[in-house]
């Protein structure tokens, strides 16, 4: 059972270059989530897609751009990367967030510098 | 807005001592509660989760204990180990969808 796969693991991009992250998920989850996480910040929220068809805005989105491609997949676009971009991208999945069944599956990570 | 406050890190114990890790949070509503951990080069996992007041989530030897009175879901174990060196994300649910996760803190535990 795979989970939750992001790809690429490891990505070096220069300023103004743009990429995509990808993120697929096996578990027929309806809620899809992009984090950032930085030291000493924590995790913070950058989108999200609560079911299939929207997205929304979460603490950080200036600079990224998402697309919910299916109930599958969820990807993270930066269209134009700046060093400040630099950081570990985790995607996850929920069934029902907020409901017994909340529980956030993460994938192993994307880790981006800009330079 | 909703928001999670946990305890500075890091926090350094010997193995067998006593650990409680802070965590209040200020939301409107009954949110969820959870503690998610965090290994070494990995993604977060769930440890542990609250869904209404009083409840009491356990894992692994780890509690947590739903205070709505105090909006507190500190995390304890009786005896840490080598292995529970990680870190360690209090979170709860907002509105539309919304995971609000605290700042994280670093466990190391000293054999």
């Amino acid at each position: 059972n795979a989970g939750v796969t992001q790809t690429p693991k490891f990505q070096v991009l220069k300023t103004g270059q743009s990429m995509t992250l990808q993120c697929a998920q096996d578990m027929n989850h309806n809620s899809m989530y992009w984090y950032r996480q930085d030291p000493g910040m924590g995790l913070r929220l950058i989108y999200y897609s609560a079911s299939e068809g929207t997205t929304d805005k979460g603490e950080v989105p200036n600079g990224y751009n998402v697309s919910r491609l299916n109930k599958r997949e969820f990807s993270l676009r930066l269209e134009s990367a700046a060093p400040s971009q630099t950081s570990v991208y985790f995607c996850a999945s929920s069934e029902h967030p907020g409901s017994n069944t909340g529980e956030l599956f993460f994938g192993e990570g994307s880790r981006l510098t800009v330079l | 807005g909703n928001s999670v406050t946990q305890m500075e890190g890091p926090v350094t114990l010997s193995e067998e001592a006593f650990l409680t890790i802070n965590c209040t949070y200020t939301a409107t509503g009954y949110p969820s509660l959870f503690w998610y951990v965090q290994y070494p080069g990995e993604g977060l996992q769930l440890l542990l989760k609250a869904t209404k007041a009083d409840d009491k989530g356990s894992n692994k030897g780890f509690e947590a204990t739903y205070r709505k009175e105090t909006t507190s879901f500190h995390l304890e174990k009786g005896s840490v180990q080598v292995s529970d060196s990680a870190v360690y994300f209090c979170a709860l649910t907002s509105s539309a969808s919304k995971i609000i996760f605290g700042s994280g803190t670093r466990l190391s535990i000293r054999p």
